[in-house]
């Protein structure tokens, strides 16, 4: 099952912050989560596992709470080239599948 | 290093034709994965393969779609009878170790398959 992000979309202006939400109906072990330029491949950006470990980039802070199965991604003083879409992706299946959910679009403004 | 690549980056096909899509993985890379990525979407999982095992191909869309990783690195991705349904962005991925929950996918740059 899709995991649930939200917003769809934000607009902010350079320096300023967001955060990305995902949930999942599910229990999850993991949430991974990717950054999509347009027209470019997405590019890893953390993983978060149960436990409370983590795995991914250094300029970017995430958190995964378990029993509401959701997580939220931080971005603070927000640049330029933060801007593109935000997916978050969950094992799910046999564990084999990386489910993604249906992204949300960041713009960074000057 | 050199990361995943794609071959070819675009496509286009009439409705009926066959096509093949390359991935070429990190050296060393177990895992790859195909994902078919819509419009507006996340990418959707196809299929994924453990060295030249394909352990799931629960989410490939009909028998017309058909991968194989046959020496464990390059992969082929064969779309036979394309539909104009079967047009979007292939994307393919790979992973270090065989426990890919844990590790990070690299992505490649995709094919933009379109269907006439």
């Amino acid at each position: 099952q899709q995991p649930v992000q939200s917003p769809q979309a934000v607009i902010l202006r350079e320096g300023e912050d967001a955060v990305i939400n995902c949930s999942s109906s599910k229990a999850l072990y993991s949430v991974h989560w990717y950054r999509q330029k347009h027209g470019e491949a997405p590019v890893f950006l953390m993983i978060l596992l149960k436990g409370g470990e983590q795995k991914g980039h250094d300029k970017i802070s995430a958190s995964f709470n378990e029993k509401k199965q959701q997580s939220s991604l931080y971005l603070t003083a927000s640049q330029l080239s933060y801007s593109g879409t935000y997916f978050c992706g969950t094992p799910s299946g046999s564990a084999r599948q990386l489910t993604f959910g249906s992204g949300t679009q960041l713009t960074v403004l000057p | 290093g050199a990361g995943v690549s794609q071959s070819p980056r675009y496509k286009v096909a009439k409705r009926g034709q066959d096509v093949a899509l390359r991935c070429d993985p990190i050296s060393g890379h177990v895992s790859l994965f195909w994902y078919q990525q819509a419009l507006g979407q996340g990418p959707e999982f196809l299929t994924y393969f453990q060295n030249e095992a394909q352990l799931d191909k629960s989410g490939l869309p009909s028998d017309r779609f058909f991968a194989e990783r046959p020496e464990g690195s390059v992969s082929t991705l064969k779309i036979q009878r394309t539909q104009q349904e079967d047009s979007a962005v292939y994307l393919c991925a790979s992973s270090l170790g065989g426990d890919w929950t844990y590790n990070e996918q690299f992505f490649g740059p995709g094919t933009r398959l379109t269907v006439l």
